[in-house]
């Protein structure tokens, strides 16, 4: 089975400080992958998503992130993280899962707090 | 614009009691999913269709019940609600598992927050 690892659990920065937030996968084949964000009490929504092409995708709000064929890593970076970005990052991967069906697997979440 | 509309937003249960969970979307998404949320755990997939009158089991399908009798609805049910399904519960949609790009990518609801006691 498929899994999504984000290295870190939790992650405080001062602002202006720049990110990167780790996310691996375990999945040899053709990947779709995303990162969706969650503000506090808030839903989740789409920072951004790599289907195909360059590999350094870039989404909302600043973000972007590199997908490292080689390295099954799909990292979120910005280069300077507002209070605002205070959050949590989940990373997501969705891949064939055999006899035509695909799965989407989730990693288990960065919370990310900005210090003013 | 209303997107992924879930009903309702809290609920406390005692244990034993029984629940339904309404999801609607207004986007004529094919797929529907019910994910619950854990501190720690992510978000978990609990059942999904992937059209009218079909569901599927996840990864956590146990103590749930799903129905998809109609496109735009989704429901998710506990018989018999345990301490261990407190949680906050996320319905999402997405147009198909294939196809275009943007088929892939999910709209969630606002979630529901279930307390069982």
């Amino acid at each position: 089975a498929q899994s999504v690892s984000q290295h870190n659990h939790h992650v405080i920065l001062s602002e202006a400080a720049s990110l990167e937030l780790g996310c691996n996968y375990s999945y040899g084949g053709t990947v779709n992958l995303f990162w969706y964000v969650q503000y506090p009490g808030q839903h989740l929504q789409l920072l951004l998503k790599y289907f195909s092409g360059d590999p350094l995708v870039k989404g909302i709000k600043g973000f972007e992130a590199e997908f490292i064929k080689s390295k099954f890593s799909f990292n979120l970076r910005k280069p300077s993280v507002q209070w605002s970005d205070t959050a949590e990052y989940f990373c997501a991967v969705k891949a064939y899962s055999g006899a035509g069906s695909y799965q989407l697997t989730f990693g288990k979440g960065t919370k990310l707090s900005v210090i003013p | 614009n209303a997107g992924v509309t879930q009903t309702p937003k809290f609920r406390v249960l005692k244990t034993g009691q029984s629940m339904t969970l309404l999801c609607a979307q207004d986007m004529n998404h094919e797929y529907m999913y019910w994910y619950r949320q854990d501190p720690g755990m992510g978000l978990r997939l609990i059942h999904y269709s992937v059209g009218e009158g079909t569901t599927a089991k996840g990864e956590v399908p146990d103590g749930y019940n799903v129905s998809r009798l109609k496109k735009q609805n989704f429901l998710l049910g506990l018989e018999s609600a345990a301490p261990s399904q407190t949680s906050v519960y996320f319905c999402a949609s997405s147009p198909s598992r294939q196809g275009a790009q943007g088929a892939n990518v999910l709209t969630f609801g606002a979630g529901s927050r279930l307390t069982v006691l």
